[in-house]
């Protein structure tokens, strides 16, 4: 079975700080792929990126940055110098390698704050 | 482009009654999919289909019916609704080209079942 565990349920931190997103899962396939979706307070979710479980390499977009290790089974979500817009519920995700429908796991959700 | 779009946005229902909700996409995606999100649990997959005419079970599919006739929509059916259905419901859209896409999700539709 796959299971994916965001075990911080809220995060508040003031603006400027960094903020890390914690991201454990668990699968048995060889090959999948990891997503991380944001939920702003509008409540619709938004792509932030997809990896697979072969390439490890970190990955950074802006003052986004992704750290993922399979040895750990971890795929974890920075902010760098954080901002109040960065306020939202953010979700990580596991599909397996398929083609074909996407049936993807969630977290539970981690609920971040930014206070200016 | 619309992207997805769900119908209503918000539905206040008695137990017992039934409502539809439906999903519409004008991405041309092939794949499109049910979700609902409740407080501490994340998204479930309720039902999905993978093309025009056809359906299949997710993670929580009891209590729901879908359908697909034309490719752009899906709609999710409750029968008789029960206060367990209290939820937002999301529905997304995916077009898969070997491998896993992101899926491209709706507003949300906020049921309440009293």
């Amino acid at each position: 079975a796959q299971k994916v565990t965001q075990a911080q349920t809220e995060i508040s931190v003031v603006e400027k700080e960094d903020v890390t997103l914690d991201c454990v899962y668990e699968t048995r396939d060889t090959t999948y792929y990891l997503f991380w979706y944001k939920q702003p307070p509008s409540g619709e979710l938004v792509f932030l990126i997809r990896r697979n479980s072969f390439d490890e390499q970190n990955e950074i977009s802006g003052r986004y940055s992704w750290n993922f290790q399979k040895s750990t089974s971890s795929f974890n979500f920075t902010i760098t110098a954080s901002q109040v817009v960065d306020s939202a519920v953010y979700f990580c995700a596991l599909s397996p390698l398929i083609q074909g429908a996407q049936k993807l796991v969630f977290g539970q959700g981690t609920r971040l704050t930014i206070n200016p | 482009n619309a992207g997805v779009t769900q119908t209503p946005k918000f539905r206040v229902l008695k137990t017992g009654q039934s409502m539809t909700l439906l999903c519409a996409q004008d991405m041309n995606h092939e794949y499109m999919y049910w979700y609902r999100q409740d407080p501490g649990m994340g998204l479930r997959l309720i039902h999905y289909s993978v093309g025009e005419g056809t359906t299949a079970k997710g993670e929580v599919p009891d209590g729901y019916n879908v359908s697909r006739l034309k490719k752009q929509n899906f709609l999710l059916g409750l029968e008789s609704a029960a206060p367990s259905q209290t939820s937002v419901y999301f529905c997304a859209s995916s077009w898969v080209a070997g491998g896993p896409d992101e899926q491209f999700f709706g507003p949300g539709t906020r049921l309440t079942v009293l």
